[in-house]
């Protein structure tokens, strides 16, 4: 089977950092994906990592270690636009792309 | 550009009832999926498609059909709807296979009474 855990929540300061991060299991994996999505709104794509490393674009990062299933989303210079929640997605062999259950971020001013 | 739209964004049902759920994309994506999103459970994948005239299930595929007759098109039926079934529903697409950003329709909000 498949799964993603990821927290339900994170509480951070406007300017500072924070890191959200995402364990998988799956079989077979082709790259994890992440997504924002504000409230009554439609998930955003932000970022792709198929191989290890870390991705950046603009203030958001994002990394992935296979060996360890482990991922994570790292924003940087926090705005209050960015309280949402936010998807780790994990694509597969079978061409599934899976989905866990999001962080709500909320961003104290 | 109109990207996915998803119709209709609003739809009430009694516990029986027949629905189709539209969704066309004009982007010329070859990969199309349907999710279920319910408080607290994230994104649940309910079927997918890789091109026109294949389909395959997704986590949750009990009580819902799918076709794709068409590259733009990947409508998803409620046969017999059920209260379980309440959710909001988003149709996504992306360029070719899974491993693309998918873009997402704005959703349709489904209540069955």
């Amino acid at each position: 089977g498949q799964s993603l855990e990821q927290p339900s929540e994170v509480t951070a300061v406007e300017g500072a950092i924070v890191q959200i991060n995402c364990t998988y299991q799956t079989s077979g994996f082709y790259g994890l994906s992440w997504y924002q999505q504000h409230d009554g709104g439609a998930p955003t794509f932000l970022s792709y990592n198929a191989l290890d490393g870390l991705e950046e674009t603009g203030r958001f990062s994002s990394f992935l270690s296979r060996s360890d299933s482990y991922g994570y989303l790292l924003l940087q210079e926090l705005q209050m636009k960015d309280s949402a929640s936010y998807f780790c997605a994990v694509e597969n062999r079978d061409d599934k792309i899976i989905f866990g259950k999001g962080t709500r971020l909320h961003i104290l001013p | 550009n109109a990207g996915v739209t998803q119709t209709p964004k609003f739809q009430v049902l009694k516990t029986g009832q027949s629905m189709t759920l539209q969704c066309a994309q004009d982007m010329n994506h070859e990969y199309m999926s349907w999710y279920r999103q319910d408080p607290g459970m994230g994104l649940r994948l309910i079927h997918y498609s890789v091109g026109a005239g294949i389909t395959d299930q997704g986590e949750v595929p009990n009580g819902y059909n799918v076709s794709r007759s068409t590259t733009e098109d990947f409508p998803l039926r409620l046969l017999s709807a059920a209260p379980s079934q309440t959710s909001v529903y988003f149709c996504a697409s992306s360029r070719d296979g899974s491993n693309q950003p998918q873009h997402f329709g704005d959703g349709t909000r489904l209540s069955i009474l």
